[in-house]
């Protein structure tokens, strides 16, 4: 059973544009959120989190927007480089994030110059 | 010094040879972590040591042996390996016990033949 569901495999975005990358989960216990990117051949690297105390949460280019009563989170980047082109994964924890991360199997992100 | 570092980068082993893969950080993280990635997969959690304690065994099968000498370093002794077990291995920290936020390495890429 997929707890964390990213249902878009992929998603192609000119630069500049906003790539809008979402998330799914049915585990009601989870309240902490992590979005990471990977790059062929690396390990995954932190990008951005969310407690489940808020509902948007900024770093630069990057927000991050949770949706509890949907079970649903999105990753906005804006604007959208052709660096940004990766493998975004998402992931949740339950407990404030002291639980077992659970990932989604990923969305590959390709900005187009 | 926020960097989890792994060796060998590649192995290509046989099925009957034994081999080790290195991971060390000197963040003062207190939990390391074992991952496996497939391709087009998300990490798959394999162990789990804190405080130099294994605290998770996913289920893995006897032919991984994890080794946590001190604080700073984890091993994966790799024995009698089947062919599918070919995948990009993670090692991770995190402050805590997952503690939130994940540090991975870059990963081995194994191959077996």
């Amino acid at each position: 059973d997929q707890q964390v569901k990213q249902n878009s495999p992929s998603l192609s975005v000119q630069e500049g544009r906003i790539s809008i990358l979402n998330c799914d989960y049915t585990n009601s216990m989870f309240d902490y959120f992590l979005w990471y990117k990977k790059y062929p051949a690396e390990g995954p690297t932190f990008l951005i989190s969310i407690s489940s105390i808020k509902d948007k949460n900024e770093d630069g280019r990057f927000t991050v927007f949770l949706n509890k009563s949907a079970k649903h989170l999105s990753l906005h980047i804006v604007p959208s480089q052709p660096g940004d082109s990766a493998v975004y994964f998402c992931a949740a924890s339950a407990r404030g994030g002291s639980e077992k991360l659970v990932f989604g199997k990923g969305t590959k992100l390709t900005v187009n110059p | 010094d926020t960097e989890v570092t792994q060796t060998p980068k590649h192995l290509v082993m046989g099925m009957t040879n034994k081999k080790s893969l290195k991971c060390e950080q000197h963040m003062g993280h207190r939990a390391m972590y074992w991952y496996k990635q497939k391709a087009k997969k998300p990490p798959e959690l394999m162990f789990v040591y804190s405080y130099e304690k294994l605290s998770i065994n996913e289920s893995v099968p006897s032919r991984f042996s994890p080794e946590c000498p001190n604080s700073s370093l984890l091993n994966l002794h790799l024995h009698a390996l089947q062919p599918e077990d070919s995948a990009l291995y993670l090692c991770a920290s995190s402050q805590d016990y997952f503690g939130g936020r994940l540090f991975f390495g870059p990963g081995t890429r194994l191959t077996v033949l």
